[in-house]
């Protein structure tokens, strides 16, 4: 089974750092783009970027370049998105997502992480 | 930027017909794509490529793509049914997946 399985919630403080992940399992994880799309409180989904793992190429929406950063660990099938200085407006649940090979849908999804971001 | 534009609410009553569109310009010439999510669950992919099902999906769901507007169909809409509804395409020209704003099913 193709399951996409996301880190815990957090709750930081406004300047803080700040990495989530999603591990991939039962599938070919270096294969397959894996997508963050950004969900604030009672809103709807903003694609924010995509890697692909195989070789970290590496994809942005303009909305998000520059605000965090995606990575991978292909050794352990782990995608990530990091910020640098959180923001109160950072507070919003994020999905990672697979896309599968060759195709633009997003299918399986990981069960989000919720970030709060408060003082 | 590709805008796509939904209704934010649709309600129908159970058994019926329920039709959410998702307007675009010149949509019927990309691939589009549906999602549904539940209160405090993950979106999951209900249609894809305009009009196919991945499996599990009943085939009370059902989409078209023409024009300017793609349509997801809902047949004999069920109480389960009631959710967020999300279209999706790949905008080529900006290299971008853009998200419909979502509309709301309500069952009455």
């Amino acid at each position: 089974e193709v399951q996409l399985v996301q880190s815990g919630a957090e709750v930081k403080k406004p300047g803080e750092s700040l990495k989530i992940s999603c591990k991939g399992s039962g599938y070919s994880f270096t294969s397959y783009w894996i997508g963050w799309v950004r969900q604030m409180p009672g809103k709807g989904l903003e694609w924010m970027g995509i890697i692909y793992p195989g070789d970290s190429d590496t994809r942005y929406s303009p909305s998000f370049q520059g605000q965090v950063t995606i990575s991978a660990d292909k050794s352990i099938s782990t995608a990530y998105l990091q910020w640098s200085s959180l923001k109160a407006s950072d507070t919003a649940m994020y999905y990672c997502a697979r896309l599968p090979l060759g195709y633009n849908w997003f299918d399986p999804w990981g069960q989000g992480t919720l970030v709060t971001v408060s003082s | 930027s590709y805008v796509l534009t939904q209704p934010p609410s649709v309600s129908v009553a159970p058994g019926q017909t329920a039709r959410i569109t998702c307007g675009g310009n010149n949509i019927g010439s990309k691939s589009v794509h549906w999602y549904q999510q539940k209160p405090g669950q993950a979106p999951v992919l209900v249609v894809y490529d305009d009009s196919d099902r991945p499996s599990g999906i009943p085939e009370r769901f059902s989409g078209s793509n023409s024009g300017n507007t793609a349509t997801l169909t809902i047949s004999r809409v069920e109480a389960g049914d009631e959710a967020d509804y999300y279209c999706q395409v790949w905008d080529s020209s900006s290299d971008s997946w853009v998200f419909g704003g979502g509309t709301k099913l309500t069952v009455l």
